[in-house]
Order: C-alpha cells, then structure tokens, then sequence
C-alpha cells in the first residue's frame, strides 16, 4: 500500500528553527509537496521538490532524498503565525497525491 | 480574482437527504478534484476530473458522485447522505496533472450529517 508518515505534532519556541520530517513509500514517485494549514482554513502551497537536494524559499526550505523516500520541511526565523499544520504529499505513479495526516506545529513564545 | 469558491461553507444535514456541493473556480484550470479531511487522517481523494467532460474515482468515492459539464463547475453530490460522510470537503484544481502541477484548494465545506 501506499504510506506518508509524518509526526502528529511538534512544539518549537518564537524565533528558533524546526524540522518536520516526512517519509513515504508510493507506487511511482512524481514529486513531493508541502503545504500549510491553519486551523479551520484550506491547505495553501509552500514547496515541491522532485530532485534530490535542498529547495530554499525565504525561511522555508525543503530537501529530497528519493532514494531514502525522506524529505524534510525547515522553517526558519519562526513566527507565531507559523502555527499551523503542515501536509506531505507525494505524487504517485497515476500523478494523485498521497497525503500525509500533517504535523501541527505548536509555537511557543 | 476570486480562485476557487466553494458553496455552502457549511451545513448540516440529516441521513437519508440528497446533498449537493458546489465548487467553482475561475483559472480555467483543466483538472479538479474533489478530497474529504478528517481529524487524524490525511487528505483523501473522492472524484477527480483531469478535464471537462471526464471524471474519475479516487480513493474514497462510494456514495458520491461528481459531473463536469465546463471547465469552471465540478459539483459534488451524495445521493443518500449517511453519519460517515460527516466531514470537511475541499475542492481543487490545477493547470493540468503533469508532475509539477500544484493543486490549489477552495476554502471547504463542513458538512455534518445527523
């Protein structure tokens, strides 16, 4: 079957930097994505990567290792209004994206 | 530019009715897709529709069905609502559904079902 596992909830400090892992096992591999979202409001785009490597987007950066079937998610500089949930999802072979359950992240000030 | 809009934001239903959700977006995106998101599972994907005047079924699409008449509207319908549909619903859509496609999502429908 297919799996996206990510951890249910991580507590990170206004100002610090968090690591929110992802690994998967798909029927075909066609890029990974990660997107946010708030409580009660849709899930918005941040990320996609489908090679190996570190994709840097302001204080958000995501890295690949296809052959481990592991990504990462950093956030950087955090903010308060960078809690949220944050969602994996990979693109299988018939290109429909598995979702991961998302990590909610809790700051703390 | 609105997006996608979805319509009602919520509501409440009892078992046995026939429901229909709407969903419209206006960046005449060619593929739409219909997912339900329930506390501690992830996104799952009910219809999906790659172009106007196809659909198809994803994971969960027992006891819904979708149709795609243009590009814009891609309404979801449960036939005879059930306690188990109970959940938020989100449409989406995307350019098309190459590999570095991204989906873009409508604000959802929470729907519950007595």
């Amino acid at each position: 079957g297919q799996n996206i596992d990510q951890p249910t909830e991580m507590t990170a400090t206004e100002g610090a930097i968090v690591q929110i892992n992802c690994t998967y096992q798909t029927s075909g591999f066609n890029g990974l994505f990660w997107y946010q979202q708030h409580a009660g409001e849709a899930p918005t785009f941040l990320s996609y990567n489908v090679l190996d490597g570190l994709e840097e987007k302001g204080r958000f950066s995501s890295f690949l290792s296809r052959s481990k079937g592991y990504s990462y998610l950093l956030l950087k500089e955090l903010q308060m209004k960078d809690s949220a949930s944050y969602l994996c999802a990979v693109k299988d072979s018939n290109y429909q994206l598995i979702w991961g359950a998302g990590t909610k992240l809790i700051i703390k000030p | 530019i609105a997006g996608i809009t979805q319509a009602p934001t919520s509501q409440i239903l009892a078992a046995g009715r026939r429901m229909t959700l709407r969903c419209t977006q206006d960046m005449r995106h060619n593929a739409m897709y219909w997912y339900r998101q329930d506390l501690g599972l992830g996104l799952r994907l009910i219809h999906y529709s790659n172009t106007a005047g196809t659909t198809g079924k994803g994971e969960v699409p027992d006891g819904y069905s979708v149709s795609r008449a243009n590009t814009d509207d891609f309404p979801l319908t449960l036939a005879s609502a059930v306690p188990s549909q109970t959940s938020v619903y989100f449409c989406a859509s995307s350019d098309s559904v190459g590999s570095t496609d991204t989906q873009y999502f409508g604000p959802g429908t929470r729907l519950t079902v007595l």
